[in-house]
């Protein structure tokens, strides 16, 4: 079935550190891919997608990009901030006519001063 | 910017009891949804709700679950006889249209659920 892989946390960084969190996917059609976030106490919101193959989501300075070929989507940003702290989460959605989202486990970034 | 809320954030109850984990979603959005996660694994679809009726379910959504949208701004999700492995943080979701998931579902902060 269709099923998102994340690695496992918690990721532990220093401020201005380079973050990438991995994230596969498994899908039948043709899925559209999302990174969520969570802050402590709040809900779920989303960060980026992209619809496509070899399109880019980006958003506060984070990045993926769909990759088909080796069928990946992981979270990428150049320097972290402390205010990055939270969980994130990949997740898939796959056929045109269904709604749900498949998400991953989650990984738990710590980003230290 | 307008927000899904839910209520309570933490509800803890006894085996066997029924609880209601109330949601309210955007005013202006028509589907929504609920998923859950038990710790430590992954967020779970458990099912979506459109026009005051169940649109997509997942096999966790059996007997013991139902959903109600009972006053136009509220959205519920009942379990009936609560189980041990019901505990989990429920979050209830909601999104203007229904475009394959490709329109955003705005989430809330989550309730969760320990049963004892």
């Amino acid at each position: 079935g269709d099923s998102v892989t994340q690695m496992e946390g918690p990721v532990t960084l220093s401020e201005e550190a380079f973050l990438t969190i991995n994230c596969t996917y498994t899908a039948t059609g043709y899925p559209s891919l999302f990174w969520y976030v969570q802050y402590p106490g709040e809900g779920l919101q989303l960060l980026l997608k992209a619809t496509k193959a070899d399109d880019k989501g980006s958003n506060k300075g984070f990045e993926a990009t769909y990759r088909k070929e080796t069928t990946s989507f992981h979270l990428e940003k150049g320097s972290v901030q402390v205010s990055d702290s939270a969980v994130y989460f990949c997740a898939l959605s796959v056929e045109y006519n269904t709604d749900k989202l498949i998400f991953g486990t989650g990984t738990r970034l710590q980003v230290f001063p | 910017e307008p927000e899904v809320t839910q209520t309570p954030s933490h509800q803890v109850t006894q085996m066997g009891q029924e609880v209601i984990l109330r949601c309210v979603p955007i005013s202006n959005h028509l589907y929504f949804y609920w998923y859950r996660q038990i710790l430590g694994q992954k967020v779970e679809f458990l099912v979506s709700f459109y026009n005051n009726e169940i649109s997509e379910k997942s096999e966790i959504f059996d007997d013991q679950f139902s959903v109600e949208r009972p006053d136009g701004s509220n959205f519920t999700l009942k379990i009936r006889s609560t189980k041990l492995e019901d505990s989990a943080m429920y979050f209830c979701a909601s999104t203007p249209s229904r475009r394959g998931g490709v329109d955003t579902q705005y989430f809330g902060p989550g309730t969760r659920l320990t049963v004892l």
